[in-house]
């Protein structure tokens, strides 16, 4: 049973430009969840999905910001017009069930230029 | 708003040592706590506890929770220099996890 798929593992993106990070959850599973760790931060809840469904997003950024989670196909969080700031390591996980014990991906590490 | 705090933030200690790492939380509608070790990528599952006072075992590695005194230790015996890493703790709730900031361990051969 593979792991909770992330790519790319590392994405280079310039200032203004778009960034799309992807996210095959395990067999199995129909939960999803997005994170954010800055540098010597800790891990930041972002937004939590189910197929079709955003069901909590009050932590994702209010611009640019936009995840979804297709019927087919992984999970996409999407990043408009990238800043610096928003350079960090994205990580997925997901679970078989809310409230379950979630598992993480290898995440995806973000820099803009 | 949701807190988790972990402490200490960094412990060095030398090979064969127990340590103890220390998780308070704050958390609304409160469903479980669990331990994660983080080294150079994935946050990887040690334990789940959803229960006060009941131990969870794992090798060397044990933890427990209180949820009277909202606290979870995680125990390390003979620590090994691959129990180098970040341990997390989260708390489960409202169907996300609040993380602490995590304890920085380094086991000096």
């Amino acid at each position: 049973n593979a792991g909770v798929m992330q790519n790319p593992r590392h994405l280079v993106r310039r200032r203004g430009q778009e960034a799309r990070l992807r996210c095959s959850p395990m067999k199995g599973h129909s939960h999803v969840y997005w994170y954010r760790q800055l540098p010597e931060e800790g891990l930041k809840f972002m937004v939590y999905l189910q197929k079709e469904n955003i069901i909590d997003e009050s932590g994702m950024p209010k611009e640019r910001f936009s995840a979804e989670f297709p019927k087919e196909g992984p999970s996409i969080l999407r990043i408009q017009q990238v800043v610096r700031g928003d350079s960090a390591a994205y990580f997925c996980a997901s679970s078989p069930q809310g409230n379950y014990e979630q598992y993480f991906g290898p995440g995806t590490r973000l820099t803009v230029t | 708003e949701d807190k988790v705090v972990q402490s200490p933030l960094s412990l060095v200690v030398h090979e064969g040592d127990t340590v103890t790492l220390n998780c308070s939380y704050e958390v609304t509608n409160f469903r479980s706590l669990l331990w994660y070790k983080q080294e150079k990528k994935a946050p990887t599952f040690l334990f789940m506890l959803t229960s006060s006072g009941i131990e969870k075992k794992s090798g060397r590695l044990s933890s427990i929770l209180d949820k009277k005194e909202l606290f979870s230790i995680l125990n390390i015996t003979a620590t090994q220099t691959g129990d180098s890493a970040v341990y997390l703790c989260a708390v489960l709730g409202n169907e996300k996890l609040t993380f602490g900031t995590g304890t920085r361990l380094t086991i000096i051969p």
